[in-house]
């Protein structure tokens, strides 16, 4: 059974630096690992999607990188702003094909 | 469409009525998913569909609950005799290919059983 962790569960970061999420997984047969934020009361918004052949992955101030063989991937954010503040997601199709995804980190930039 | 799109975007219902959701998923899309948010909670899959194969039904909760999906088209997610646990955000993804492409969200539709 995969399993999706990210820790930390919550992080608080003044405005314009740069931060780390982390994304572990269990099992490294994996085909992809993607990135989502989910602001409070709305759906999920894709940020990146890092195939397994991939090392990193880049979007504006995001970069995405992958590990397989540890199980982990970060997300890096650069020069953060206040509308950054948001749940941020991680999640891997496995096995039969659905998404599992983390318990997210609630990231919120202090202006 | 531009993106997946799910309604109602709110639906209050009484304990004990049926309520039926719809997904309409990005034009081309072959997989489509099924996803349950409890407030505060994390992402609880319920069922996911990929071309004309069995859909995957592994995450419905009871069978008070089913979803149908024609082709490659339109979702409907029912949940038939309502419950107050059933509150929640009911989500909707659809990719390309599955398991090897980019999954893109719906808003959600959120469900309060009173």
């Amino acid at each position: 059974k995969q399993e999706v962790t990210q820790i930390p569960a919550a992080l608080s970061v003044p405005e314009g630096e740069n931060l780390v999420l982390n994304c572990s997984f269990t099992d490294s047969a994996i085909y992809n690992l993607q990135w989502f934020r989910q602001d409070p009361g709305k759906g999920l918004t894709s940020l990146l999607l890092i195939q397994s052949s991939q090392r990193e992955q880049t979007s504006g101030r995001l970069n995405a990188s992958l590990d397989k063989s540890s199980g982990r991937s970060t997300l890096y954010i650069a020069a953060s702003q206040p509308g950054d503040s948001a749940t941020y997601l991680c999640a891997v199709p496995f096995g039969n094909e659905k998404l599992t995804f983390g318990t997210g980190t609630r990231l919120t930039i202090i202006p | 469409g531009a993106g997946v799109s799910q309604s109602p975007s709110n639906k209050v219902t009484e304990k004990g009525k049926d309520v039926e959701l719809r997904c309409d998923p990005i034009s081309g899309h072959t997989a489509l998913y099924w996803y349950r948010q409890r407030l505060g909670q994390g992402l609880e899959f319920l069922i996911y569909f990929q071309g004309n194969s069995a859909p995957d039904k592994s995450g419905l909760p009871s069978d008070r609950f089913s979803a149908e999906r024609t082709g490659e088209s339109v979702s409907t997610l029912t949940i038939q005799r309502t419950q107050q646990e059933d509150s929640a955000v009911y989500l909707c993804a659809s990719s390309r290919q599955g398991r090897t492409t980019e999954a893109f969200f719906g808003q959600g539709t959120r469900l309060t059983v009173v």
